[in-house]
């Protein structure tokens, strides 16, 4: 198996740009999550899915920021319209529940936001 | 609020020596797990602990828990310059619906 699969693994793009991350769960997991990690604030969770649907979201940081699941292995976290504070690793990780909850997380993606 | 606190946030120690970090945690877990971060990649899961148990061991690792005080430990034997890295505690909390909560790390550098 692959692993967790995010791209793009860097970004570069302007302030007021829209950006999607993407990022393909192992097959068979059925739980996913996005986190966000930076010198500052670690890691924070962004929201999470199980079974595509999202269970919690509170960890979002704007309206500028969603994610959806739209099958059952692929995820977005778009950013709209970005600002030079969402500069990032954007970590998703995905897990089998049940499983004790171990997750696999993927490499990131590193967002420059100028 | 973050669950899980590491503590020390940095260690520094020769190679060969052992390395303990700690995890505390509030509320009430299913299970405990260290992660592993390498600069610049995703978290590795190490290894995990069950509510139930008290020590675990795989290869160098060595993990204890003790719910009574809500900590855990994290021993890596005979350190080498490889296991420079960020670990992370991330506690499974009864009724959090599959999600961990993360600690901030611990940034462990093993000199040679």
């Amino acid at each position: 198996d692959a692993g967790v699969i995010q791209s793009p693994r860097h970004e570069v793009t302007e302030m007021g740009q829209e950006v999607t991350l993407r990022c393909k769960l192992i097959s068979g997991h059925n739980s996913l999550f996005w986190y966000r990690q930076t010198m500052m604030r670690g890691l924070e969770l962004l929201i999470y899915f199980n079974n595509n649907v999202p269970i919690d979201d509170s960890g979002m940081p704007e309206d500028r920021f969603s994610a959806k699941m739209p099958n059952a292995s692929f995820s977005t976290l778009k950013i709209q319209p970005s600002e030079p504070r969402d500069s990032a690793v954007y970590f998703c990780a995905s897990a089998e529940t049940g499983n004790h909850n171990e997750q696999f997380f993927g490499p990131g993606t590193r967002l420059t936001v100028l | 609020s973050q669950q899980g606190e590491e503590d020390p946030q940095a260690l520094s120690i020769q190679e060969g020596e052992n390395a303990t970090m700690n995890c505390s945690y509030k509320t009430s877990i299913n299970n405990l797990q260290w992660y592993r971060q390498n600069s610049g990649r995703g978290l590795v899961h190490l290894i995990l602990i069950r509510s139930n148990e008290r020590e675990k061991h795989s290869g160098r690792l060595r993990v204890t828990l003790d719910t009574s005080k809500k900590s855990s430990s994290l021993l890596i034997t005979a350190s080498r310059a490889a296991d420079t890295a960020s670990y992370f505690c991330a506690t499974d909390h009864t009724g959090a619906n599959s999600k961990l909560t993360f600690g901030k790390g611990i940034t462990l550098s093993v000199r040679p």
